[in-house]
């Protein structure tokens, strides 16, 4: 399995402000995937990074609020804009590569907005 | 629309208590489901992966199995460190994505 490190892994932003948060995994993957998990619930796809080119989003995400880069097959940045107190939860990395089809996660970036 | 639907919400047991999770999906043609495992505060620890009706798993005291509509995660004789959210996903194979349940929190006490 690929091991997965994402940075920050903890944040208290004022609103207003943008937070870029950094996926690095050590091999090249097929896929990069960014989720958000807000307290108490499961997870949901914010977008899937798409390596050089523009990345695909959810109903219900936009580039503007959550501008995503994946410059190469093994790292990703995601930015949570113009912060809100709405926007705390945690934010997940996700990829999947070498022929298999389970993903596998980051540690996850705790961000609460105050 | 993929759906994945766990139950119950939350279990407790007592340690050596066996039970088991559920999970029902809709999947429009299903690539795979997937077990995970998380801890408070960290990511999903990746645990099974079911392909076709019929297949199981087994990982020490858990055991998944999988029909044509559900899931189940059968834990026997569980310890407090299995105490966790069980969460099931899947992917069908028109779609890169997973689709998460809400997860079962499971306690396990002495």
């Amino acid at each position: 399995s690929a091991v997965i490190s994402q940075k920050p892994s903890r944040d208290i932003c004022q609103r207003g402000t943008s937070l870029t948060i950094q996926c690095q995994v050590d091999s090249q993957v097929t896929m990069m995937f960014w989720y958000r998990q807000q307290p108490g619930q499961s997870l949901t796809l914010i977008a899937t990074a798409n390596q050089g080119s523009e990345a695909t989003y959810e109903s219900g995400f936009v580039i503007d609020k959550f501008p995503i880069s994946r410059p190469n097959l093994t790292f990703s940045t995601l930015t949570v804009s113009n912060m809100s107190p709405e926007d705390s939860s945690i934010y997940l990395c996700s990829v999947v590569g070498g022929g298999v089809t389970e993903a596998f996660f980051g540690q996850g970036t705790r961000l609460t907005v105050v | 629309e993929d759906q994945v639907t766990q139950s119950p919400e939350a279990l407790r047991l007592q340690e050596g208590e066996s039970s088991s999770l559920n999970c029902s999906y809709t999947v429009s043609g299903l690539r795979g489901l997937f077990w995970y495992r998380q801890d408070p505060g960290k990511g999903p620890e990746f645990l099974f992966t079911l392909y076709s009706a019929g297949e199981e798993k087994e990982k020490e005291r858990l055991k998944a199995t999988l029909t044509k509509k559900e899931s189940f995660l059968h834990i026997t004789a569980p310890k407090p460190e299995d105490s966790a959210t069980y969460l099931c996903a899947v992917r069908s194979i028109t779609a890169s994505k997973l689709t998460f349940g809400t997860g079962t929190r499971l306690q396990v006490t002495l």
